[in-house]
């Protein structure tokens, strides 16, 4: 079974802090993606990465950046959380069939 | 890029039959569609991907008409644990460099009742 992982199902951090969330797939996929989830809204794409040191911008990237220094790992960097960014992150990897196997999810909360 | 609409809610009864539809009227060529199925405070799960016609697997069966234009996720007898968010994707076709934005729906709820 693929599995992937993400470092922390609940996160909280203060306005302007820098936050990373970390995800981990065991399945050599070549993509990696990062969602956001809020209520009303579905999910919505913020960067993803179809091989290592590559990445592109989703639909909302603004405020975010992201890091795949290694194959499986795929992090997500808040440079300075603002409230707005409280949220679920959904992170998600995928191979060549496109099917995208999702983590648990990270809750993030900003104060 | 493709966008999808679902209905927003659904409601149905244990051992029924649940058809839901996604329109994509703007499905390119090699998008594929997909439907995820999610329960509350856990990342959405696979559940069904086809390109055209018909495709069954043991959980759920997927209709897609010939101009691939919509698609119906079909749930048989669905049960109280089947009460979720289904969302369907259109897109795919991360091939070598080349990218092709994936675009969730907004989802349907579905609620099963007894």
């Amino acid at each position: 079974d693929v599995k992937v992982t993400q470092s922390s199902r609940y996160l909280v951090k203060r306005t302007g802090e820098k936050v990373f969330l970390e995800c981990v797939q065991d399945m050599d996929h070549e993509n990696m993606f990062w969602y956001r989830q809020d209520p009303g809204l579905g999910l919505r794409l913020i960067y993803f990465s179809y091989d290592v040191k590559m990445k592109e911008k989703g639909d909302i990237p603004e405020g975010y950046s992201v890091s795949r220094e290694k194959k499986e790992r795929f992090s997500l960097i808040l440079e300075s959380a603002s409230t707005n960014q409280t949220s679920m992150y959904l992170c998600a990897s995928s191979g060549s069939t496109d099917t995208q196997y999702f983590g648990p999810g990270t809750r993030l909360t900003v104060l | 890029l493709a966008k999808t609409t679902q209905p927003i809610s659904m409601d149905s009864y244990e051992g029924q039959e649940v058809n839901i539809t996604c329109s994509h009227n703007n499905i390119a060529t090699n998008d594929y569609i997909t439907w995820y199925q999610q329960f509350p405070s856990q990342g959405p799960r696979f559940i069904i991907q086809g390109y055209k016609t018909k495709v069954t697997n043991e959980v759920a069966s997927l209709f897609i008409p010939a101009d691939r234009k919509s698609s119906t996720l079909s749930l048989p007898r669905v049960s109280l644990s089947d009460t979720a968010v289904y969302y369907c994707l259109v897109g795919g076709g991360i091939y070598g460099g080349a990218t092709n934005k994936l675009i969730f729906g907004t989802g349907t709820l579905l609620a099963v009742q007894p």
